[in-house]
This record gives structure tokens, C-alpha cells and sequence, in this order.
């Protein structure tokens, strides 16, 4: 199947500073989703990017899928304490309902008041 | 209503006993999934249900038995689990397409 790497595995900023992490493929993806979990917490869904070059803004946040659809990032500009957290990337393959999700490693943010 | 609900929140269980977690949504999805997440880790998956029925086991072991008694509700069974099966559990579901998944808060399970 489908699988992504993500990088970094952690980083500490100070509380204004811009963070990003990274995913990559091997293999043309279709789709790559974006996942927030808190310390202690959940995932929960940010965004689904599925066209080549697309860019989505969510506020302090801006989410890139490459031109060849093999690598994707998430931009967190002048992070906050509140954006703490572990952020995966995940793949979906496989056919609507019978098909499966599948998470990066996760890079986990760090953010010193 | 855009919530999965998971009970109990928190388990701990002997490997000798047989425990069920529950999963209800109410948003209309038709895939449920489970998910086993390990501490610093990504979530993984374990079972997908579309309509009500499996659609995808991911090997896992046949002590855990997943169920799907009607499009709201999910259920996974234990029995004779390992100090090793101790991790957060996780319930999600989806509209499919593919979409975004709603996780639920999980149960945080102990085997002891």
C-alpha cells in the first residue's frame, strides 16, 4: 500500500515561530489528509488535499500537495501555545466506503511560551 | 449531531476476562472503523466495516471480535487479551468517498 514518510519526528519552537512539517512518497498519491492530535486527545480531521499543486489556508495554517502529487506539508505561521500537538499526515487508498486510512509517524510540536 | 461516542472512556481488564467497547454515531456515515494507537505512535488500523459489514481486517488476532449490530453502532469484543493489547482504542467513521474520518475520544484500555 501506499505509504508516506513525515518528518520531522519533533520540534520545539518558541511560542512566534513558524513550523512545518513535511510528507513523502515513493509513489503517486491520490489524496493526503492532515490530522491534529493534543496531548491526550484525539485525532481530528484539518484537511483533505487531493489536486496536484493545491494550497489550502486555514488561518495560521497552509497545507501543500506537491505537482506530482508525491509529497504534501503542513505551514503553521507564528505558532501558538494552543497549536501544541502531534500532526499526522495520512493516505487514503482503496474504493469509497471499503477503503482504508493509513498515518504518517507524526511530527510532534513543541511551543515554549 | 457530529460526534462518535466511544464508552467507556477507560478499562482495565485481566487477560482472563471478556470486555466490549462501544462506538455509536449518529451522522449518517457508513464505514466505522477501528483504530489501536500506542503511545508516541500513529494510529493503526484494525477493522473497517461499509454497510454494516467487514470489509477489511488487518490481521489482527482473533481476540479481539469487531461487530456491527446496525449503521450507528460498533463494537469490539475482548477476550483473554495480553499486557501487550494495552493502548488507546479508537473508533472512527466516515462518509467514504474519500473523506474525512471522525474519531471518537477513545478508550484508554489496560490489561493487567
Amino acid at each position: 500500500g501506499q505509504q508516506v514518510m513525515q518528518i520531522p519526528q519533533y520540534q520545539h519552537v518558541q511560542e512566534g515561530e513558524d513550523f512545518t512539517t513535511y510528507c513523502n512518497s515513493s509513489t503517486t498519491l491520490s489524496n493526503i489528509q492532515w490530522y491534529k492530535q493534543r496531548p491526550g486527545g484525539h485525532p481530528v480531521f484539518l484537511i483533505q488535499l487531493v489536486k496536484s499543486g493545491e494550497v489550502k489556508k486555514q488561518k495560521r495554517l497552509t497545507f501543500q500537495f506537491g505537482e506530482a502529487k508525491k509529497n504534501s506539508s503542513l505551514h503553521i505561521t507564528a505558532t501558538q501555545t494552543t497549536d501544541v500537538g502531534t500532526y499526522f499526515c495520512a493516505v487514503f487508498h482503496g474504493s469509497s466506503n471499503t477503503g482504508k486510512l493509513i498515518f504518517g509517524q507524526g511530527t510532534t510540536l513543541q511551543v515554549k511560551p | 449531531d457530529t460526534e462518535v461516542t466511544q464508552t467507556p472512556k477507560h478499562l482495565v481488564m485481566g487477560m482472563t476476562n471478556k470486555k466490549s467497547l462501544k462506538c455509536e454515531q449518529h451522522m449518517g456515515h457508513r464505514a466505522m472503523y477501528w483504530y489501536k494507537q500506542k503511545a508516541k505512535k500513529p494510529p493503526e488500523l484494525m477493522f473497517v466495516y461499509s454497510y454494516e459489514k467487514l470489509s477489511i481486517n488487518e490481521s489482527v488476532p482473533s481476540r479481539f471480535s469487531p461487530e456491527c449490530p446496525n449503521s450507528s453502532l460498533l463494537n469490539l469484543h475482548l477476550h483473554a487479551l495480553q499486557p501487550e493489547d494495552s493502548a488507546l482504542y479508537l473508533c472512527a467513521s466516515s462518509q467514504g468517498s474519500p473523506g474525512g474520518y471522525t474519531f471518537g475520544s477513545g478508550t484508554r484500555l489496560t490489561v493487567v
